[in-house]
């Protein structure tokens, strides 16, 4: 079964970090591009950033709301995606989901159940 | 950056009936190389992560029933319910991957008249 699950989130105040991880099962992570999408309360979906894969140097990409303050990195050894939030904002307030791209296709075919981050005082 | 727009933000259809919800792009999606428009569909039920319901525009997903359908003309893109259902009651979200960053429509909540 091929599965996600994000964890790390929480509460933290405004100018804090935190670090999500994912950890994926079920298929070859390292053969993957995967990406982080957030939903603000209530919101719609907001792409976060991806990374490539090995295979194309594990690039980096980012949403401009985020670029220069968030970071994705990843393990292909531990299947695991992560994502470095720093200097954080209120509204980074958002379940955030850590999601595949098909291969082939692009579109995100597999989604984890998502993790909840709250930048509040 | 690539603005997806969709409309309309909400409708109540009856059970049985037809739901349609458009979505527009600021730009072509459709890679000449192999002429399929890289744009998704996708529902997303209280409480649960999005689901994919088409990739290129009109393919349909594994597991998606055929009463759902999607379209392309141009830069405009359609879902279809034949016949909206109970359990199809959700948000419904266009998203382009054409070009990064990836961006979605605002979405579209579909109810029960």
């Amino acid at each position: 079964e091929v599965r996600l699950v994000e964890s790390g989130g929480g509460l933290v105040q405004p100018g804090g970090s935190l670090r999500l991880s994912c950890i994926v099962s079920g298929f070859t992570f390292s053969d993957n591009y995967m990406d982080w999408v957030r939903q603000a309360p209530g919101k719609g979906l907001e792409w976060v950033g991806h990374s490539q894969n090995k295979a194309n140097g594990y690039i980096t990409q980012y949403a401009a709301s985020v670029q220069g303050r968030f970071t994705i990195s990843r393990d292909d050894a531990k299947k695991s995606l992560y994502l470095q939030m720093d200097s954080l904002k209120t509204e980074d307030t958002a379940v955030y989901y850590c999601v595949r791209p098909h291969t082939w296709t692009g579109a995100f075919d597999i989604w984890g159940q998502g993790t909840v981050v709250t930048v509040s005082s | 950056d690539i603005v997806m727009t969709q409309s309309p933000d909400s409708l109540a259809v009856s059970l049985g009936e037809r739901a349609t919800i458009n979505c527009k792009s600021s730009q072509t999606l459709l890679y000449s190389s192999n002429n399929k428009n890289f744009l998704a569909w996708y529902q997303q039920k209280p409480g649960q992560p999005p689901k994919l319901l088409f990739y290129w525009a009109s393919t349909r997903a594994s597991g998606v029933p055929d009463r759902f359908s999607g379209s392309a003309s141009g830069t405009d893109f359609t879902l279809t319910v034949s016949s909206l259902q109970a359990e199809d009651v959700a948000v419904y979200y266009c998203q382009q991957y054409y070009s990064t960053p990836w961006t979605f429509g605002q979405g579209t909540k579909v109810e029960i008249k």
